[in-house]
């Protein structure tokens, strides 16, 4: 069964450092989501793209980080620099529509620490 | 702005019912989701229902939909200890119909 893939799982960075998390969607999915879920929180949308273009980012703390994907296939997000308050687990998901019901499906997180 | 409520933890006894109940704002919702999230893991969904409907089964999963109270439910029957996990609700509203989702409930499943 095809999954959402990203990496690294986890990551451990220093304040200030730039960190970058990667996320493979299901093939074919036009649709990409980032989150972030916070210890014993929901999860909570920082950026959705279509294909290659961003329909939402108003969540997103433009000041330090940035997403993009580029060829509307694979996805980048980065926070530069990183703050304490980012640790969190960071969560992609690519969605399909079928019979008018999108689905999203989620890949396995990666749990940053900052310290 | 979406706003969604959940209890934070719940234990039941294997092979009793576990129902986790979940409260929203936004009465444009067109969807409503309940996932399942693993210790490290991701989420998966279990099961959905549309925002006209009142009630659907699917296997041991029951959703009910009290729309006019805007309270959303997830029935498991006969609940397994693989059932523990920390489960969410959601729903899709609005312009972007985004999905907001709730803070979680933890269901704890004692042998």
């Amino acid at each position: 069964e095809a999954e959402v893939a990203q990496s690294p799982r986890y990551k451990i960075t220093e304040k200030s450092q730039a960190v970058a998390f990667w996320c493979d969607p299901i093939s074919g999915h036009a649709t990409l989501y980032w989150y972030r879920q916070i210890l014993g929180q929901g999860p909570e949308l920082l950026v959705q793209f279509q294909d290659e273009s961003v329909v939402d980012d108003s969540q997103l703390p433009k000041d330090r980080f940035s997403a993009e994907r580029l060829k509307g296939v694979d996805s980048t997000l980065k926070i530069q620099p990183a703050e304490l308050g980012d640790s969190a687990m960071y969560l992609c998901a690519s969605s399909s529509t079928l019979r008018g019901m999108e689905t999203q499906y989620f890949g396995p997180g990666t749990r940053l620490l900052v310290l | 702005g979406e706003d969604v409520e959940q209890s934070l933890f719940l234990s039941v006894r294997e092979g009793d019912s576990s129902v986790i109940n979940c409260t929203y704002t936004d009465s444009s919702s067109t969807y409503l989701y309940w996932y399942k999230q693993e210790p490290g893991a991701g989420l998966q969904l279990l099961t959905y229902i549309f925002s006209n409907m009142d009630m659907k089964q699917d296997q041991r999963l029951t959703v009910l939909l009290n729309k006019k109270d805007k309270h959303l439910s997830l029935r498991i029957a006969d609940t397994q200890t693989g059932d523990s996990a920390i489960y969410f609700c959601a729903e899709k509203a609005g312009g972007y119909q985004k999905v907001t989702f709730g803070t979680g409930t933890k269901l704890q499943v004692i042998p």
